[in-house]
């Protein structure tokens, strides 16, 4: 069962734009629209950020947003902040079937 | 408040059995299909299994596949996770997560129990 491809890291100063890809196949993020995005801090467990591609929890600040095109999806965190620092996965519903759901294989996001 | 807290995780020998327990609080647990997810030291998350609002549907990763077994209990509003013939690979720590009514996403996620199989 294959995970979803992100790169390792990625970074930025505050204030500025990151956005971290996800990419899969037809039969994961490119088949539905059910692709989450989830945050990370070191011994934390993860919080859902973005649900079905775009959409902000409660809570989430709206320098929070996601994106997809065709197998990859994106998130983007505008602005910058200290707190943004943390381990970012992409989760993808994949079928009825036991390969139900994919995650991604992590990004580490840096503020410089 | 909403709630998860995981259970039961702790040190076993390969071959081993454990018992994880997930209660849930704050919302209608019987309304909602809910997954475990496990994450390995220093790895990435991984998906273990999902079970549905009243058990009709199960879904087993092909790594756990045969050897853990998923199950709730909505009149405790438990959800469990039996876990048979543990490997290494096994050792993580294991989230339940919910996902809501109408949705595939995992929106409400346990701090997790930290399972570690070793001789």
């Amino acid at each position: 069962q294959s995970a979803l491809t992100q790169p390792p890291s990625a970074s930025g100063s505050p204030g500025q734009s990151v956005t971290i890809s996800c990419t899969g196949t037809s039969s994961d993020v490119g088949g539905y629209n059910y692709v989450s995005w989830y945050q990370q801090h070191p011994g934390k467990a993860p919080k859902l950020m973005i649900y079905e591609v775009s959409k902000r929890p409660s809570g989430v600040p709206d320098r929070f947003s996601g994106s997809k095109s065709g197998n990859t999806a994106s998130l983007t965190v505008s602005g910058l902040q200290a707190e943004d620092e943390a381990d970012y996965y992409c989760s993808s519903y994949a079928g009825s079937n036991n390969r139900n759901y994919v995650f991604g294989t992590g990004t580490k996001v840096t503020v410089l | 408040e909403v709630q998860l807290v995981e259970s039961g995780g702790g040190l076993v020998k390969p071959g081993g059995s454990l018992r994880l327990s997930c209660a849930a609080s704050g919302f209608t647990f019987s309304s909602y299909s809910m997954n475990w997810v496990r994450q390995a030291p220093g790895k990435g998350l991984e998906w273990v299994s999902s079970i549905s609002s009243s058990s009709s549907y199960i879904y087993y990763a092909d790594s756990v596949k045969g050897r853990f077994t998923i199950s709730r209990d909505n009149a405790k509003n438990s959800l469990y996770l039996q876990m048979n013939s543990l490997r290494a690979e096994d050792t993580a720590v294991y989230y339940c997560a919910r996902v809501p009514p109408g949705s595939r996403d995992m929106d409400v996620w346990g701090k997790g129990t930290t399972v570690t199989v070793s001789s």
